[in-house]
């Protein structure tokens, strides 16, 4: 199994342009999600699926978009970037077991300028 | 509601002495407790979890964490730190109830330091 993979691992976005971020996991992990890491602010969520079909905010969805057509991809959607949204993005998936660890991919490093 | 308060931004230690990082979480319920670590330029990795049971989880790496109800507490352990050790800690809960959330709850990580 690859896990959850994440693409690009790097990318440097201009204030107003919009890009995908892309997660797929081989797992068949019901639950995904959408973090944010910033230096010393841990980990925030910023949008989750329980399933196909299914998707709801977290703490700090504004500025972003998600979908969930499939049960193995979870992209994240940015539009009109923003220089607040320079981040580490990580996606991570479990299985539906409430007490299953979360699987984390490699992260996307985002710079808006 | 629940939460997770990891109060050490940095712990140092030297190669070889025991290590403990600190965790204190807040649930509604019973918890469901979790470690992960994150080496540089990585994702997150799951170290051990807590469901019930023995208040001593054993998890990858050599590490450990002891669950204690009355204190709300989930430290992390290990009796000998290497200089890999070196990385950011994660303390997560979920809680354990029928219907809990779906989302865990993490700290804002422990950084690690091992010194040689």
């Amino acid at each position: 199994n690859a896990g959850v993979t994440q693409t690009p691992k790097f990318r440097i976005l201009k204030i107003g342009q919009s890009m995908t971020l892309q997660c797929a996991q081989d797992m068949n992990h019901n639950y995904m999600y959408w973090y944010r890491q910033d230096p010393g602010m841990g980990l925030k969520l910023i949008y989750y699926s329980v399933g196909a079909g299914i998707t709801d905010k977290g703490e700090v969805p504004n500025g972003y978009n998600v979908s969930r057509s499939t049960t193995e991809d979870f992209p994240l959607r940015l539009e009109l970037a923003a220089p607040s949204q320079t981040s580490v993005y990580f996606c991570a998936s479990r299985r539906q077991e409430n007490n299953s660890p979360l699987h984390f991919g490699n992260g996307t490093r985002l710079t808006v300028t | 509601a629940q939460s997770v308060a990891q109060p050490e931004d940095q712990v140092n230690v030297a190669e070889g002495n025991p290590l403990t990082v600190k965790c204190t979480y807040s649930v509604s319920g019973n918890p469901y407790l979790f470690w992960y670590v994150q080496y540089p330029n990585r994702g997150l990795q799951f170290l051990l979890k807590y469901i019930t049971g023995d208040n001593l989880v054993k998890g990858s790496y050599g590490f450990e964490a002891e669950f204690n109800k009355s204190q709300t507490s989930f430290h992390l352990k290990k009796p000998s730190a290497l200089v890999s050790d070196s990385a950011l800690y994660f303390c997560a809960v979920r809680d354990a109830r029928a219907g809990g959330s779906y989302i865990p709850t993490f700290g804002r990580g422990t950084s690690l330091i091992v010194h040689p």
